[in-house]
């Protein structure tokens, strides 16, 4: 099976922009979730969708949004960008989403933001 | 809301020797996961093994084991004949029990492990 994959693998915006981010779960696999990775704030999460449906969210200002299809695949949107969004965005998928699933992770988007 | 921490930002270790890194966490939880993640420079971050609360024996893969002391709220990975390729990052994650809670981990600050030739 193909793992987790994301697009693109890098990317530059400029302040004010918006910029949508992509991820392709496991074949199989409903629940995606997205992370936020910088140096300085560590692995945050951000939210978690579910059979189409936010599930869960981190504490990340309205400008983070995101949604599922109906094939699992996942967007995230990212409105207004400002310096502090420039980081490397992780999305993981598990088989059921159930709390005892390995999640596996994607490569990751690296966003720069200038 | 719960915490994890690593107080070791780097460890370096001799290959074909043994390291531990250390992880605690804080939670009033009962039931929950734990995790050791291991994140080489390619970024592709990958489960190195897990360790349910309330199981009291120790989880073990392979050269990689861990150390659980629930009452002290500690996790830390032991990983034996270190290899040149554990060099990587690693991150100690939790995760609570229930369905709402599965996509949700909150992950330490990592521990960058060098291994020497």
């Amino acid at each position: 099976k193909a793992g987790v994959t994301q697009t693109p693998r890098y990317l530059i915006k400029t302040r004010g922009q918006q910029v949508t981010l992509s991820c392709s779960p496991i074949s199989g696999h409903r629940s995606v979730s997205w992370y936020q990775q910088t140096p300085g704030q560590g692995l945050q999460f951000l939210f978690e969708y579910f059979s189409e449906t936010q599930r869960n969210k981190g504490n990340f200002p309205g400008r983070f949004s995101g949604r599922q299809f109906s094939n699992s695949r996942s967007e995230m949107n990212v409105s207004t960008l400002e310096l502090g969004d420039s980081a490397l965005y992780l999305c993981a998928s598990t088989t059921q989403g159930a709390s005892t699933d390995t999640q596996y992770f994607g490569p990751g988007t690296r966003l720069t933001v200038l | 809301a719960q915490t994890v921490t690593q107080s070791q930002p780097e460890m370096s270790v001799q290959e074909a020797e043994t390291v531990t890194l250390s992880c605690t966490y804080d939670t009033s939880e009962s039931d929950y996961y734990l995790f050791w993640y291991k994140q080489p420079p390619s970024r592709q971050m990958i489960l190195v093994i897990r360790q349910e609360a309330y199981k009291q024996q120790n989880a073990t893969e392979n050269r990689f084991s861990v150390n659980f002391q629930k009452a002290a709220k500690s996790f830390s990975l032991k990983i034996s004949d270190s290899q040149l390729g554990d060099a990587a990052m690693y991150f100690c994650a939790y995760r609570r029990r229930g369905e709402t809670n599965a996509g949700k981990s909150t992950f330490g600050d990592g521990t960058t492990l060098t291994v020497k030739p």
